[in-house]
């Protein structure tokens, strides 16, 4: 079936530099899109999400941007912590059913102090 | 806030054993999910469930079954546990169809579960 993926399983990044994090999806049905950050040890956390009436959507040092042209979905992580070491998983949903979500793998965020 | 939680967050089990995971929610969400977490694969929806006694398997149902007799309460059911369902099990719940956010979920801590 049509699945979410990621680019790059792993991204190791400098205290202070900004982060870019990708997602390929591949159903063009999706209207829906959602970034969870999984620390070790815990659930994963709502980071931000967007529709597909949007192509960009900030919240606090985070932004999602999602380029249905090419369908591919970004998450830039701004003056990137320590604490926002993690996994991160994008995810898509659509109207369609009972709103299920369908998950990428996951990428790993290494933040180097 | 919402609060999801699950009832262990370590368990140990053997072979053939009937195992149950428990998954309470507390914001009157219509929606609960159970996924399944291993390296590598991601998450993986086993079944959910979209109003009481209703369920709807998922992408990987198999060897599992669930129970929703409250709407705050959604149990996972390994009938009888095998070492390829060691794994990490996440408990998710969300807003009903129709209403506002209903696509965002919220998770449980995660249950670790080794079948021996």
């Amino acid at each position: 079936g049509e699945s979410v993926g990621l680019h790059l399983p792993t991204l190791s990044v400098q205290e202070g530099d900004n982060s870019i994090i990708n997602c390929a999806y591949s159903n063009s049905a999706s209207d829906y899109f959602i970034w969870y950050k999984q620390e070790s040890g815990k659930g994963p956390q709502f980071i931000i999400d967007i529709r597909s009436n949007m192509d960009k959507r900030q919240g606090q040092r985070v932004t999602v941007l999602l380029n249905k042209t090419v369908k591919h979905l970004s998450l830039q992580i701004a003056a990137t912590q320590p604490g926002d070491s993690a996994v991160y998983f994008c995810a898509e949903s659509s109207n369609s059913g009972y709103s299920t979500l369908t998950f990428g793998k996951g990428t790993m965020l290494l933040v180097s102090p | 806030d919402v609060k999801v939680t699950q009832s262990s967050r370590y368990l140990v089990k053997r072979t053939g054993e009937k195992v149950f995971l428990e998954c309470v929610q507390d914001m009157d969400h219509e929606n609960m999910f159970w996924y399944r977490q291993d390296p590598g694969l991601g998450l993986r929806l086993i079944y959910f469930s979209y109003d009481v006694k209703m369920k709807e398997k998922g992408d990987i149902p198999e060897g599992y079954s669930v129970s929703r007799e409250k709407k705050e309460r959604f149990s996972l059911i390994l009938e009888s546990a095998s070492t390829n369902q060691t794994s990490m099990y996440l408990c998710a719940s969300s807003l009903g169809l129709g209403r506002e956010d209903y696509n965002e979920q919220f998770f449980g801590p995660g249950t670790r579960l080794t079948v021996l």
